[in-house]
């Protein structure tokens, strides 16, 4: 049974800090990984998918990356501002099954 | 353009009840999912549709019943409703085939009182 883990749970940094927020899964035989971001009292948005072919995605300061044989991705965040404050979820796709499965999040602050 | 849309946002009813929640994309996306937020802001599936198909059913009471009456619809029926329904359900869908991202709904904060 895949299971996926967010260390740690929550993270308060000072504006400007370059971040890395950590995933790992214990099941290897992933089809994609996904990074959302998810506001107080809001939906998830998708930030990166990640392919389990990929190595790594790019999107404005995010940088995602996997290494699926060691069952782990990183988000890098480049010059955290505080409109990043937010909890950010990691998904999986198993091969093979058409469901994600979550993280528990990690809780960001920035502050100004 | 909304591309995950469900409705309502809030629902507040009483224990008994029985209650639906709808959803709706304009991706073309061929799948589409209920998930279940806890108070612990844990996200967990209780069911997918493939074209209309259940294709997950995630161990979930029997008082709940997906309907998909196309692949761009699918609501969640609840009969019964208990105080432990209480949650944030999150509609989503995806192109499963091609591997694509998931797109998520804003979510329904239901309580049950």
């Amino acid at each position: 049974k895949q299971e996926v883990t967010q260390i740690p749970a929550a993270l308060s940094v000072p504006e400007g800090e370059n971040l890395v927020l950590n995933c790992s899964f214990t099941d290897s035989a992933i089809y994609n990984l996904q990074w959302f971001r998810q506001d107080p009292g809001k939906g998830l948005t998708s930030l990166l998918l990640i392919q389990s072919s990929q190595r790594e995605q790019t999107s404005g300061r995010l940088n995602a990356s996997l290494d699926k044989s060691s069952g782990r991705s990183t988000l890098y965040i480049a010059a955290s501002q505080p409109g990043d404050s937010a909890t950010y979820l990691c998904a999986v796709r198993q091969g093979g099954s058409e469901k994600l499965v979550f993280g528990k999040g990690m809780k960001l602050t920035v502050n100004p | 353009d909304t591309a995950v849309s469900q409705t309502p946002k809030y629902l507040v009813t009483q224990m008994g009840n029985d209650k639906s929640i709808k959803c709706e994309q304009n991706l073309g996306h061929d799948t589409m999912y209920w998930y279940k937020q806890d108070s612990k802001k844990f996200l967990k599936i209780m069911f997918s549709y493939n074209n209309k198909e259940l294709i997950i059913n995630e161990t979930v009471p029997n008082r709940f019943s997906p309907k998909s009456p196309d692949k761009a619809h699918l609501n969640l029926h609840i009969n019964s409703l208990e105080l432990g329904d209480s949650a944030v359900y999150f509609c989503a869908s995806s192109q499963v085939t091609g591997g694509t991202e998931a797109f998520f709904g804003q979510g329904t904060r239901l309580t049950v009182v």
